[in-house]
């Protein structure tokens, strides 16, 4: 059975104080790695895809990474508008739906 | 803009009643998913669907049922026998392939 999990659940930062939330994943075989950023009261809003391990993804502040095993998601110099929860989702092989993770709750502090 | 729309944004059940939550997209997109969403618990799926007249159960069915008659429209009906529904709903869909799946804004259902 395909499965994610999230660390921390919930991370206070202060602004510009750099960190990064981890995805450990098992899966039978890997077609895709997302991650989502997820306002509260919002859906979640698409933010990368990976497919391979040593597959890196930049995006403003926000780089992902991929491992056979894990994915980071490193956050530089963050800023208040970063708060938010993350969610980690895989697709194993087949045409099947995403696992996600439980997701990090973010908080940067002013 | 191309997007999903979910609607209604909040909806209030009484004891033993039927309620349909819409979601329409115009994505173009073969694949459509129902979650639900309760705090500390991530998002489990209710049902998906991969293509028009067809559809497969998720995780958490139970209480639910579901139609495909159009491309762009997947609605999720939570029956009387759905007996915790409060939980906030969120439709999705994506194209065949690996590419990601895309989110509407979601509904909330509380119960009266």
């Amino acid at each position: 059975e395909d499965q994610v999990t999230q660390s921390p659940e919930a991370l206070r930062l202060q602004e510009g104080e750099s960190s990064s939330l981890n995805c450990s994943y098992t899966v039978s075989g890997l077609r895709g790695l997302f991650w989502y950023r997820q306002d509260p009261g919002k859906g979640p809003e698409f933010l990368f895809t990976l497919y391979s391990a040593g597959e890196e993804k930049e995006k403003e502040r926000l780089k992902a990474t991929l491992t056979k095993k894990e994915s980071f998601l490193h956050i530089t110099a963050p800023k208040p508008e970063d708060s938010a929860t993350y969610l980690c989702a895989v697709r194993s092989t087949g045409n099947t739906p995403l696992v996600f993770g439980k997701g990090t709750r973010l908080s940067v502090i002013a | 803009d191309g997007g999903i729309t979910q609607s209604p944004k909040y909806l209030f059940r009484k004891e033993g009643q039927n309620v349909t939550l819409s979601c329409e997209q115009n994505l173009n997109h073969d694949a459509m998913y129902w979650y639900r969403q309760d705090p500390g618990q991530g998002l489990r799926l209710i049902y998906y669907s991969q293509i028009v007249n067809d559809f497969q159960k998720g995780d958490i069915a139970e209480g639910y049922s579901v139609s495909r008659e159009k491309k762009e429209s997947f609605p999720l009906t939570v029956t009387s026998a759905q007996k915790n529904p409060t939980a906030f709903y969120l439709c999705a869909s994506s194209s065949r392939g690996d590419q990601p799946q895309h989110f509407g804004d979601g509904t909330r259902l509380s119960i009266l």
